[in-house]
């Protein structure tokens, strides 16, 4: 089946730190979002992006949806403690088909 | 605001050993999914249905059954459990037709199979 790969695996970083993180397909995707994951909770969305080039912000989160659609980049600005967790990318094949695809994860450490 | 329920949170089973993971969503979300999360591996999709009565097998189905008897519950039955399905099982929901993409996750049942 379809894969996404996202890098880094982990990044242990200080806070006040600015992260990147990005996601690849081998397929091309209709819709890309980011989730994150707080330790022993389920993952929430965080961002959404529907359109090809989409710059998409959310505080200190941006997203962007790659021209290709096949990828797709997160980035987090003057991180804080509360940024911890694991982050997936998703891909949504078309509007409406609720069936997402999940990447492998980021999982963001911040060392204090 | 109960959203996504899941039980049990934990389970220990042994090899060969039956079992159902419960889920239930108060939001009449017609969407229903199950995902498993293994180390590097991301979340994938184990079972799904897009209404009552109506369900599908997603990338992992093997070993797994589901049914959806009702809008609310989504119950995932593991038959004859192997260690390969030691694991952290999430159920999701979303309504259909709505182009958001966002699912609405439980806070997952943590599987153990020795």
């Amino acid at each position: 089946g379809q894969q996404l790969n996202q890098s880094p695996q982990s990044m242990f970083i200080q806070e006040g730190e600015d992260v990147s993180m990005n996601c690849t397909s081998s397929s091309i995707f209709n819709t890309w979002l980011w989730y994150k994951q707080d330790p022993g909770e389920g993952p929430v969305l965080l961002i959404a992006l529907y359109k090809a080039g989409e710059l998409t912000s959310n505080g200190r989160l941006t997203a962007q949806f790659g021209i290709t659609r096949k990828d797709s980049f997160l980035n987090i600005s003057a991180s804080i403690p509360s940024d911890v967790g694991i982050y997936f990318c998703a891909g949504q094949l078309y509007f409406g088909n609720e069936k997402l695809t999940f990447g492998t994860g980021t999982r963001l450490t911040i060392i204090p | 605001n109960a959203g996504v329920t899941q039980t049990p949170k934990f389970q220990v089973l042994k090899t060969g050993q039956s079992m159902t993971l419960q889920c239930a969503q108060d939001m009449n979300h017609e969407y229903m999914s199950w995902y498993r999360q293994d180390p590097g591996m991301g979340l994938r999709l184990i079972h799904y249905s897009v209404g009552a009565g109506i369900t599908d097998q997603g990338e992992v189905p093997n070993g797994y059954n589901v049914s959806r008897s009702t809008t609310e519950d989504f119950p995932l039955r593991l038959l004859s459990a192997a260690p390969s399905q030691t694991s952290v099982y999430f159920c999701a929901s979303s309504p259909t037709g709505v182009t958001t993409g966002e699912l609405f996750f439980g806070e997952g049942s943590r599987l153990t199979v020795l």
